[in-house]
């Protein structure tokens, strides 16, 4: 049984420019959460996708937008992209009626230089 | 706001001793769930152990155990018997009730050594 996947692993990319990473979630999981962990500091809660919608969102500006398609896949997407959005992008999963049974994935490094 | 604040950025153990490392938490919720993940250098976050706030009872998983201090807002992870392969960096997390605003708080985590 497959976990959570992220592609790509690792991304650089240059101010101003556009990213989209990618998550797979575990099977039988209908839920995913992104979260951006910089260097040295806990993980924050991006948004939630569920049936397709974003179901919640944090704190974070609309630069930062996601998808969610018909096999639960998601993909969040980052605009405009600033020295400060440098992290590691972390997917997790859950079953749809056990959001507290997160899975996560092992990430996706992005350096923007 | 719900936060969650690690009092302690580094921490050692020699192997085979106890270490506990420390967590509190805010809210003025009475329903949520409670959380130590691992995330060792190869930056997979791993569920070490999960606890309900409703559940008096002190959640344990093999050498892992909590102390859950429900009035105190504390909630504290004991690690026994330390193994080489527990080094890594642990972070406590909170959530609420699952059907209601479920996103995931974490603190600052704590980076724990052990030594041989």
């Amino acid at each position: 049984d497959a976990g959570v996947t992220q592609s790509p692993t690792h991304l650089i990319k240059t101010r101003g420019q556009q990213v989209t990473l990618r998550c797979s979630p575990k099977s039988g999981h209908d839920t995913v959460s992104w979260y951006q962990q910089a260097l040295g500091q806990g993980p924050q809660f991006i948004f939630q996708y569920y049936e397709e919608e974003e179901r919640q969102r944090g704190n974070f500006p609309d630069r930062f937008s996601g998808h969610q398609f018909p096999n639960y896949s998601s993909e969040l997407n980052v605009n405009a992209l600033l020295l400060g959005d440098s992290a590691l992008y972390l997917c997790a999963s859950s079953p749809a009626l056990e959001f507290y049974e997160q899975y996560f994935g092992p990430g996706t490094r992005l350096t923007v230089t | 706001a719900q936060t969650v604040t690690q009092s302690q950025p580094e921490m050692s153990v020699q192997e085979a001793e106890t270490v506990t490392l420390s967590c509190t938490y805010d809210t003025s919720e009475s329903n949520y769930y409670l959380f130590w993940y691992k995330q060792p250098p190869s930056r997979q976050m791993i569920l070490v152990i999960r606890q309900e706030a409703y559940k008096q009872q002190n959640a344990t998983e093999n050498r892992f155990s909590v102390n859950f201090q429900k009035a105190a807002k504390s909630f504290s992870l004991k690690i026994s018997d330390s193994q080489l392969g527990d080094t890594a960096m642990y972070f406590c997390a909170f959530m609420n009730s699952p059907y209601n605003n479920n996103d995931m708080r974490f603190g600052a985590g704590t980076r724990l050594t052990v030594k041989p």
